[in-house]
């Protein structure tokens, strides 16, 4: 079985400063990890992924996550927010089994103060 | 081109009807998920089809029945529409062995009444 927790359903930050989502996962195999993006009223975006590469993963809109195995997380991470991230922000695991299903966790919204 | 396409965008309906969303995907992936995301934003899967074949099938209302003609559509009959079934339902799509990544449509917002 596979689960993810987002710690924080809400952050908010100004826009400038550092933005840091939180995500811890739970997987009995290696795990493949996503992080999508969903403006309102839109579908889920795919910013980065990690199956297995490098550790450090960078995405589009100048995010990036690091997959840290003995803390079992992957954080998402920017170093300066801006106006347009303001959105709600899911970290997903895959089974990597059959039908390649995706857990995702409960989401958090990012809030970009100006 | 959208990749992953559904219809209606929007859905307004009474208790007790029966309803469908279509799906369709112009980019060749073998596989298709019907995902529900409920007022909190909590994100479930409920059907996963693979070259027509149904492979996950979650804990779902025998109301709810996915239909897939072909490897690009998958469509989603639901029966006797209740409150409960209020929600938003997203299509998506992957490619077996590309790392897992869907790509998801814009969503249908059904909400019954």
């Amino acid at each position: 079985a596979q689960s993810v927790t987002q710690l924080g359903s809400h952050v908010s930050v100004s826009e400038g400063a550092l933005v840091l989502l939180r995500c811890n996962y739970s997987s009995s195999v290696p795990p493949y990890l996503f992080w999508y993006v969903q403006y309102p009223n839109q579908g889920l975006q795919l910013l980065l992924k990690y199956t297995s590469a490098a550790t450090l993963v960078k995405g589009i809109n100048g995010f990036e996550a690091e997959f840290k195995k003995s803390e079992t997380s992957f954080h998402l991470t920017k170093p300066s927010a801006h106006m347009s991230d303001a959105a709600e922000y899911f970290c997903a695991v895959s089974d990597r089994g059959a039908g390649n299903m995706l857990t995702f966790g409960g989401g958090t919204r990012l809030m970009v103060k100006p | 081109d959208t990749a992953v396409s559904q219809t209606p965008k929007y859905l307004v309906t009474q208790m007790g009807n029966d309803k469908s969303i279509k799906c369709e995907q112009n980019l060749g992936h073998d596989t298709m998920y019907w995902y529900k995301q409920d007022s909190k934003k909590f994100l479930k899967i409920m059907f996963s089809y693979n070259n027509k074949e149904l492979i996950i099938n979650e804990t779902v209302p025998n109301r709810f029945s996915p239909k897939s003609p072909d490897k690009a559509h998958l469509n989603l009959h639901i029966n006797s529409l209740e409150l409960g079934d209020s929600a938003v339902y997203f299509c998506a799509s992957s490619q077996e062995g590309d790392g897992g990544g869907y790509t998801f449509g814009s969503g249908t917002r059904l909400t019954v009444v």
